[in-house]
């Protein structure tokens, strides 16, 4: 089974822009969930969609909003990025009536330069 | 807000040693707590889901503890080798109606040295 993939895996962007960052989760699983790490933070919880829903939303901004498709991938989308913004954004998907075990995906690396 | 601390921060151990980390989370409401191992150039992979408290799991040389009632787990390794060097994560998840959500701690980063 393929694993969760998401793109792209590198970006750079300048303060001001908007940057959407994909997802696409194993096979199966409906939850997708969001997260940003940067450096010396555990990864922030920003939200999870279930079934084309946003389900449950972390402590982030509006800037930062999130979809699901019917095929169950999600996109991020942040908008007037900030120097602050530059981290890593990590995806994870977990299983329907599962035990919320987090798969996550390789991560995309943003640079708002 | 809540609050997930984990100590130590960093730790360097020789092979062959063993060693443990701490999480601590808040004790009211408690739904599970997910460790995970987090490899450098990697993504995090779980290695325990925990939800009864005295929950023991082990896998391999790694196991983990859970008390609930007093809000913290333990995670051991024994024997550690350098493949074990990563970062250590614990998750506390809180349930909420339908919605449960994942909060990390900011992990201990393991090395081990040959």
């Amino acid at each position: 089974k393929a694993g969760v993939t998401q793109t792209p895996r590198y970006l750079i962007k300048t303060r001001g822009q908007q940057v959407t960052l994909s997802c696409s989760p194993i096979s199966g699983h409906r939850s997708v969930s969001w997260y940003q790490q940067t450096p010396g933070q555990g990864l922030q919880f920003l939200f999870e969609y279930f079934s084309e829903t946003q389900r449950n939303k972390g402590n982030f901004p509006g800037r930062f909003s999130g979809r699901q498709f019917s095929n169950s991938r999600s996109e991020m989308n942040v908008s007037t990025l900030e120097l602050g913004d530059s981290a890593l954004y990590l995806c994870a998907s977990s299983l329907p009536q599962g035990d919320d075990t987090q798969y996550f995906g390789p991560g995309t690396r943003l640079t708002v330069l | 807000i809540l609050n997930v601390e984990q100590s130590p921060q960093s730790l360097h151990v020789q092979e062959g040693d063993s060693t443990n980390f701490t999480c601590s989370f808040p004790s009211s409401n408690f739904y599970a707590l997910h460790w995970y191992r987090w490899e450098t150039a990697k993504s995090p992979e779980a290695l325990f889901v925990m939800t009864l408290n005295g929950d023991e799991k082990k896998k391999g040389r790694i196991s983990a503890t859970l008390n609930t009632k007093e809000g913290y787990s333990y995670l051991y390794i024994k024997g550690s080798q350098p493949e074990d060097s990563a970062t250590y994560l614990c998750a506390f998840i809180i349930s909420s109606g339908s919605a449960r959500q994942l909060t990390f701690g900011s992990g201990t980063q393991l090395t081990v040295l040959p």
